[in-house]
């Protein structure tokens, strides 16, 4: 089953340290989305890809945030100096670029982040 | 802003029981929306979609939902539950048109007593 993977699915890290997160969307999907869940709450948009463009962030995307997708596969979504209020799952989806498929994301597994 | 409401938090039943989890949503244009199922240790799938046509939809493992478009509701319902249908249901909407960003409830935490 080729669904969207994301690496790693755990990370720990220390308030002020720089993360990387790994997505790969399932390989026919030129959408790419970038989703943060916190403890009791649904997953929240934070920015969307079309192939290698950024299309949509979210105000919950500060400035400490950036996200790339460079050929238009893979994406990684990258947090400058962490903050305790960082800590949360964060999921990656994929979608279709065609018809009724265009609007149904298929989720990763996430990774879950915890800054100390 | 548009928002989706998911009332119940945590909801308990007996095996064959009746489920029916509610959702509303704010937007009152095209919608198009969604349940997804997060069963315990694993990613969020879908359970089922509404785009148009038919307001009543069946999706996998025996649930169903019904879009009610004067209500802006779209309940999750199953006629009898079994004990591995415990797990987080979430239900989200994506405004029709240009928008692209899935809009999600807080979700409904299904325990299913055996």
């Amino acid at each position: 089953d080729t669904g969207v993977s994301q690496d790693p699915r755990h990370k720990i890290t220390k308030r002020g340290q720089n993360v990387t997160f790994r997505c790969d969307p399932i390989s026919e999907h030129n959408r790419l989305y970038w989703y943060r869940q916190t403890l009791g709450q649904g997953p929240e948009f934070l920015t969307y890809f079309q192939n290698e463009a950024q299309l949509e962030k979210s105000r919950l995307l500060s400035d400490r945030f950036s996200a790339e997708r460079p050929k238009g596969s893979f994406s990684t979504l990258e947090i400058q100096r962490t903050e305790q209020g960082d800590s949360a799952m964060y999921l990656c989806a994929s979608s279709l670029n065609s018809g009724g498929a265009l609007y149904t994301q298929y989720f990763g597994p996430g990774t879950r982040l915890t800054v100390l | 802003a548009q928002s989706v409401s998911q009332h119940n938090h945590h909801v308990i039943l007996s095996e064959a029981a009746s489920l029916e989890l509610g959702c509303n949503y704010s937007y009152g244009g095209t919608v198009n929306l969604f349940w997804y199922v997060q069963y315990p240790g694993q990613h969020l799938q879908l359970l089922l979609k509404y785009f148009s046509g038919d307001p009543l939809v069946k999706g996998i493992k025996g649930f169903e939902a019904e879009f009610i478009k004067s209500k802006f509701s779209f309940n999750l319902r199953k006629p009898s539950v079994q004990w591995s249908d415990t797990a987080e249901y979430f239900c989200a909407a994506l405004k029709g048109g240009s928008a692209r960003q899935l809009t999600f409830g807080s979700g409904t935490q299904l325990t299913v007593l055996p």
